[in-house]
């Protein structure tokens, strides 16, 4: 079945400890999201691609970056994580149709400690 | 600019029982409106959404979203609710005009409580 798959579901690190998320799709999607999402509260959006053209929403800390090798994976790196950063962190992905769906990824749990 | 309002934070029923699960929005051209279902420690599962065509919008689950232009609102019902409905519910809209290109727009979330 073509989806979103997160690796790893969940991620314990350390306050200031570099990770990296990953995220890989088989739709074949030009376009992929990251998104942080805190406590049940709505996802907020940090960065997304068309194709490999990268765009950063204003408010997204300058500790969070992201890399897209190819089509299908893409990487959410935190540089010195924080304790607010802690979130569950879920990828999407659509084609460039703005009336197209986007699908979400199962999420990755980070925990800072 | 987009946005939308989902005015109830929990939402309780008992099963069996129909619920709705509101939402409103504002946007400056046509909306693309949207529901996720999300259940504990998962992503976002898409539901339904309205583009254009019949304001009543089926989709997964037994569920249904009717459009209504006139309110601006985009309400998640289903005749009979099950313990398993139990979940995260979002309301999520793009607008069709200007720059917002695929970029979606949630509401804050309501949480449904189905009782047995």
């Amino acid at each position: 079945d073509a989806m979103v798959i997160q690796n790893p579901r969940y991620q314990v690190t350390q306050f200031g400890k570099p990770v990296t998320l990953s995220c890989s799709q088989t739709l074949n999607h030009n376009v992929m999201y990251w998104y942080q999402q805190k406590s049940s509260q709505a996802p907020k959006l940090l960065f997304h691609y068309y194709d490999k053209d990268f765009n950063n929403e204003a408010d997204t800390p300058d500790n969070f970056q992201s890399r897209r090798p190819n089509t299908s994976f893409c990487f959410l790196d935190i540089r010195s994580p924080g304790l607010g950063d802690a979130a569950m962190y879920l990828c999407a992905t659509s084609t460039l149709d703005t009336a197209d769906t986007q699908y979400f990824g199962p999420g990755t749990r980070l925990t800072v400690l | 600019a987009q946005s939308v309002a989902q005015p109830e934070d929990q939402v309780n029923v008992a099963e069996g029982n129909p619920l709705t699960v509101k939402c409103t929005y504002s946007v400056s051209g046509n909306p693309y409106l949207f529901w996720y279902v999300q259940y504990p420690n998962r992503g976002l599962q898409f539901l339904l959404k309205y583009i254009t065509g019949d304001n009543l919008v089926k989709g997964s689950y037994g569920f249904e979203a009717e459009f209504n232009k006139s309110q601006t609102s985009f309400h998640l019902k289903k005749p009979s609710a099950l313990v398993s409905d139990s979940a995260l519910y979002f309301c999520a809209v793009r607008d069709t005009w200007g720059n917002a290109g695929n970029m979606l727009t949630f509401g804050g979330g309501t949480r449904l409580m189905v009782k047995p």
